[in-house]
């Protein structure tokens, strides 16, 4: 298995344009996990999801942040607005069991 | 609410030496804890799980033990070597958890092993 696929792996995008990222899990986990990561507040839980539906969304931000799974193989995270307090690495990781598998990170600035 | 402790500061070590590293954490009772390597550019990446009825687990080189009494975590590793150099996290399980899998991460302690 290839892992946890992200892309893209770098945005750069200006204040006030869409930005959606996207993830694959591996192939038969159930639980897929978005976070976010900064040096100021480390790696934080922004979304989570059990067989493609939402558990815990209390970890979002704002009303701009919305997150999707329509299916077990493809989930997104889309900020819309994007603002310049969003620039941040955003890992997807997905699990069978306990431990999670990370993908490598999309590096997100916003301008 | 859950809160998570690792030093921020680097704790740089001599080769061969033990690295220990520490997690603490308060109003909370974790099922299960677990440690995960980050390396610069990268994802982090599991270690080693610990159940709270475990005290200690070993995995090659690496040492975790686990003390409830104290809400602490210990994280060893012995012969340590330069490519041990990353950045250590210590994850919970969340509150309300179940069966998905949500972890609560710390800050993580970054290590440097000089040759």
């Amino acid at each position: 298995d290839a892992g946890v696929i992200q892309s893209p792996r770098h945005e750069v995008t200006e204040m006030g344009q869409e930005v959606t990222l996207r993830c694959k899990p591996i192939s038969g986990h159930n639980s897929l996990f978005w976070y976010r990561q900064t040096m100021m507040r480390g790696l934080e839980l922004l979304i989570y999801f059990n067989n493609n539906v939402p558990i815990d969304d209390s970890g979002m931000p704002e009303d701009r942040f919305s997150a999707k799974m329509p299916n077990a193989s493809f989930s997104t995270l889309k900020i819309q607005p994007s603002e310049p307090r969003d620039s941040a690495v955003y890992f997807c990781a997905t699990s069978e069991r306990s431990e999670q598998f990370f993908g490598p990170g999309t590096r997100l600035t916003v301008l | 609410s859950q809160k998570i402790e690792q030093n921020s500061e680097a704790l740089n070590i001599q080769e061969g030496k033990t690295a220990t590293l520490t997690c603490n954490y308060t109003n909370y009772s974790p099922a299960y804890l677990q440690w995960y390597r980050q390396d610069p550019g990268r994802g982090p990446v599991f270690l080693l799980l610990i159940r709270e009825n475990e005290k200690e687990k070993r995995k090659e080189r690496l040492k975790v033990t686990f003390d409830t009494t104290l809400k602490q975590s210990l994280f060893h590793i012995t012969a340590s070597q330069p490519a041990d150099s990353a950045t250590y996290l210590c994850a919970l399980d969340g509150v309300g958890s179940g069966n998905t899998g949500k972890l609560i991460f710390g800050q993580g302690t970054t290590l440097q092993v000089k040759p």
